[in-house]
């Protein structure tokens, strides 16, 4: 089956423009994340979702970093006023329930470079 | 807080030689344990893992025990062939944390394998 899709792979955005990113859980998984990446780096948490319940914001670095899933599949991480230190690849991840134990299903990520 | 504590690389080595990544990790509570692996532009794949002390996690060759007594999980493959080249990043999820579900990654060990 289809696995979890990002879009857009890539993205270029000028300082001060705001970035909305997609994520496209696989079917009927409960659980959906967030991450962000730094070059050379492992993925930092951001956000966690449970259905369409946001449970988790704890990782978002300022509140100019927003993320969203209303119907409980597709999910929108925006961005407002975009800085350099924005620059980063942010995956999605899903996963099947909500335990601590459940594998998560990494997208391809969107790299977000900002001039 | 919760830590992954990986191996730096990169990492060389000739084909069929054996492959050892150390990982360390520090958690609250009884955490699961996870190694991904990342080959050039793809997005992160689950390799193998282990949720309970002195479980073994297997996969395409590669072994990793869950170390309770040393707080360690070490990748391992006996003979590394060249499509083995990628970056490998270990994991956890602590349920002690938070809602339980975020994964703590460490920074990745980049391996190449030469003929």
């Amino acid at each position: 089956g289809a696995g979890v899709s990002q879009s857009p792979r890539y993205k270029v955005a000028k300082r001060g423009q705001d970035v909305a990113l997609r994520c496209d859980p696989i079917s009927g998984h409960v659980s959906l994340f967030w991450y962000q990446q730094a070059l050379g780096q492992g993925p930092e948490f951001l956000t966690y979702f449970q259905n369409e319940a946001q449970l988790d914001k704890s990782g978002l670095p300022s509140d100019r970093f927003f993320a969203e899933r209303p119907e409980g599949s597709v999910s929108t991480l925006k961005i407002q006023r975009t800085q350099q230190e924005d620059s980063a690849v942010y995956l999605c991840a899903s996963s099947l329930g909500g335990g601590s134990t459940d594998t998560q299903y990494f997208g391809p990520g969107t790299r977000l470079t900002v001039l | 807080g919760d830590s992954v504590t990986q191996m730096e690389g990169p990492v060389t080595l000739s084909e069929e030689a054996f492959l050892t990544i150390n990982c360390t990790y520090t958690a609250t509570g009884y955490p699961s344990l996870f190694w991904y692996v990342q080959y050039p532009g793809e997005g992160l794949q689950l390799l193998l893992k282990a949720t309970k002390a002195d479980d073994k996690g297997s996969n395409k060759g590669f072994e990793a025990t869950y170390r309770k007594e040393t707080t360690s999980f070490h990748l391992e493959k006996g003979s590394v062939q060249v499509s083995d080249s990628a970056v490998y990043f270990c994991a956890l999820s602590d349920p002690a944390m938070n809602t339980g579900n975020q994964f703590y990654f460490g920074t990745g060990t980049s391996l190449t394998v030469i003929p």
